[in-house]
């Protein structure tokens, strides 16, 4: 069975500081990868997922991912986070014929 | 973009009774649309798949006579919470799947419902 950790269930960070949410999943098959953002009181809106293809993965908003295989994660990335990146970030795992798997969740709190 | 209408957004109800949920996809056909449901902090849980047409597909663990799902149309599911108990107040939230994009295409999510059974 498929299963999606993530590591940080609170992430308080600076405001243009850099800031990395942690992805680790387990999988016995060929994966399709997704981050989720919540903002606050809105729906969960894709921010970018991984096929196939180049491991690097970019959103319009400044944020990646890197679908790493060999160490099981799909990290999200950003260099300088704004005051409205502040919500909750959703990673989720999905197999060919298999339902999406998502993780806690982890908060995102960017601090003037 | 597309987008998928959840409706309540809150629901207070007394223990016994049930409650109907819908989410709707508002500009384009969903063939395939998922009930997730979100205790407090902890992840997103998947209940059951409904497909247009057909019975939903319930995950493990889910009670298929308690939670009564229904996709009549390529636009509208329906979740019945049934005899609510106060162990069912929980987040429910809908998501969608743009048919026309096929199996990779992303899901679409709804605001979710907050049910409290008193």
């Amino acid at each position: 069975a498929q299963s999606v950790t993530q590591l940080d269930s609170q992430v308080p960070v600076f405001e243009e500081a850099p800031v990395e949410l942690r992805c680790n999943y387990s999988s016995s098959v060929s994966v399709y990868l997704f981050w989720y953002v919540q903002y606050p009181n809105q729906g969960l809106q894709l921010l970018l997922k991984y096929l196939s293809g180049s491991t690097l993965v970019e959103s319009i908003n400044g944020f990646e991912a890197e679908f790493n295989k060999s160490q099981t994660s799909f990290h999200l990335r950003k260099p300088s986070v704004h005051i409205s990146d502040t919500a909750e970030y959703f990673c989720a795992v999905s197999g060919r014929n298999t339902p999406l798997v998502f993780g806690k969740g982890t908060r995102l709190s960017v601090i003037a | 973009g597309a987008v998928v209408s959840q409706h309540p957004s809150w629901v207070i109800c007394k223990s016994g009774t049930s409650v109907k949920i819908e989410c709707r996809s508002l500009d384009f056909q969903a063939t395939t649309m998922f009930w997730y449901r979100q205790f407090p902090k902890q992840s997103l849980m998947l209940m059951a798949t409904s497909n247009e047409g057909s019975k939903a597909t319930y995950e493990q663990g889910v009670e298929k006579d308690k939670f009564l799902i229904n996709h009549a149309s390529l636009t509208l599911s329906t979740l019945t919470v049934t005899s609510a108990h106060p162990e069912d107040s929980s987040f429910y939230i809908c998501s969608a799947r743009d048919g026309f994009w096929g199996r990779n295409s992303p899901l679409h999510f709804g605001n979710g419902t907050r049910l409290t059974v008193t």
